[in-house]
């Protein structure tokens, strides 16, 4: 099993639709989780990080379900600038603290 | 001005050259990265840093070196430089606890897109 899984998609949507992401990881003792977002050929940026209750930031929502070992990413009322790949991260505590990325999805809006 | 750059911000060379990419960065992390990223595979650690001291070897290391001249700087080199190698490469910064991160959030460059002919 992959250490962090991801659907590649692409998930093409229509504006102002809802659509939801998960990630499944394999390791148990991964400490911290979070979702990034990458533009076509620039740089990964922090789109918001998941806590153990969840986390709401405007239109986007991040869970955390340890006991599955998965998180998802909901994004209501998509726009056109949500269109992306957004990657799943995941820190396992360990001495190296290592990070582990998933391939990401990628996210095409319709107008 | 960026937190963290990357120089050159493109580069193309020969098979066989010997070529170093740059990376500094101004938010006084102690943790710098070095990946790689091409087309369906994701992001891969070439090279990681806690510490000016401490180098380790990511996941796939064969090929490259790494060195750490300071906290703010930390450089890749490709000793002969192969076609394979061509891949858009991106510097990250991280520290276990920052004031206004979460811990152990990576930030990236902007990336140096390298081809090999």
């Amino acid at each position: 099993r992959k250490e962090v899984e991801q659907d590649p998609g692409p998930f093409n949507v229509p504006e102002g639709a809802t659509v939801a992401f998960n990630c499944t990881y394999s390791n148990s003792a991964s400490q911290s989780f979070f979702w990034y977002r990458q533009d076509c050929r620039k740089e990964p940026k922090l789109l918001m990080s998941v806590y153990s209750s969840g986390n709401e930031d405007g239109r986007f929502t991040a869970q955390l379900n340890r006991a599955s070992q998965y998180i998802s990413l909901l994004i209501r009322d998509s726009k056109l600038s949500d269109s992306a790949t957004y990657l799943c991260v995941v820190n396992v505590a360990n001495r190296d603290d290592k990070i582990i990325f998933g391939k990401g999805t990628r996210l095409h809006i319709l107008p | 001005d960026a937190d963290v750059t990357q120089t050159p911000r493109n580069r193309i060379t020969k098979t066989g050259k010997r070529i170093m990419l740059e990376c500094s960065q101004t938010k006084g992390h102690d943790r710098m990265y070095w990946y790689r990223q091409d087309p369906g595979l994701g992001l891969r650690l070439i090279y990681y840093s806690f510490d000016v001291k401490d180098i380790n070897k990511g996941e796939i290391s064969d090929g490259y070196s790494v060195s750490r001249q300071a906290q703010a700087k930390f450089s890749l080199s490709l000793e002969s430089a192969i076609p394979n190698q061509t891949a858009l490469y991106f510097c990250a910064t991280s520290a276990r606890y920052s004031r206004g991160s979460s811990y152990n959030e990576q930030f990236f460059g902007p990336g140096t897109r390298l081809t090999v002919l």
